[in-house]
């Protein structure tokens, strides 16, 4: 079965901080992955997505994903947190007709 | 360019009621989705439709019908809402040009059932 799990339903970082969001998944086929955004009482934005090709993705907001296959990995990275970061983000992987299996999510947290 | 249009966007129903959710994009999609949010559990696809006419199961369809009677619209009713139903529900829309392809979603409806 295709499965993704995230690490962590919180992270806390300082602003300034790097940002790592933890992602792997499970599928017999090549996975199509995307991250996505949720800001409070709001929708899910795309962020990123990866599809073929160059491994690491870059997205929004300064966000990039490195796609491992070796290590069935999607981490969501950003070099310098931001208040405004402050989110719910969701890994999630395509299991056809554009059907997407989520993560369960992890909170970002930003202190000053 | 509204995208896709959930309505309403709060409710409150007691044990047993009915309602419909409504799901409205305006993109030209021919894949259209419900998605339930719970905390902790992520999203949860319900039913999904790849077409006007068309409908399919999802993960969690139990308690829910739906209906996609025009491409544009998708519906989705709850028959006789329970406690458990209470959860924030999302509709979102594709295309069909790949695996690739982003899912569009709406601003969510958070529904309680007392």
């Amino acid at each position: 079965a295709q499965s993704v799990t995230q690490l962590g339903s919180h992270v806390s970082v300082s602003e300034g901080a790097l940002v790592l969001l933890r992602c792997n998944y499970s599928s017999s086929v090549p996975p199509y992955l995307f991250w996505y955004v949720q800001y409070p009482n709001q929708g899910l934005q795309l962020l990123l997505k990866y599809t073929t090709g160059a491994t690491l993705v870059k997205g929004i907001n300064g966000f990039e994903a490195e796609f491992k296959k070796s290590e069935t990995s999607f981490h969501l990275t950003k070099p310098s947190a931001h208040m405004s970061d402050a989110a719910e983000y969701f890994c999630a992987l395509n299991t056809g007709f554009q059907k997407l299996v989520f993560g369960t999510g992890t909170r970002l947290l930003v202190s000053p | 360019n509204a995208g896709v249009t959930q309505t309403p966007k709060f409710r409150v129903l007691k044990t047993g009621q009915s309602m419909t959710l409504l799901c409205a994009q305006d993109m030209n999609h021919e894949y259209m989705y419900w998605y339930r949010q719970d905390p902790g559990m992520g999203l949860r696809l319900i039913h999904y439709s790849v077409g006007e006419g068309t409908t399919a199961k999802g993960e969690v369809p139990d308690g829910y019908n739906v209906s996609r009677l025009k491409k544009q619209n998708f519906l989705l009713g709850l028959e006789s809402a329970a406690p458990s139903q209470t959860s924030v529900y999302f509709c979102a829309s594709s295309y069909p040009t790949g695996k690739g392809t982003e899912a569009f979603f709406g601003q969510g409806t958070r529904l309680t059932v007392v």
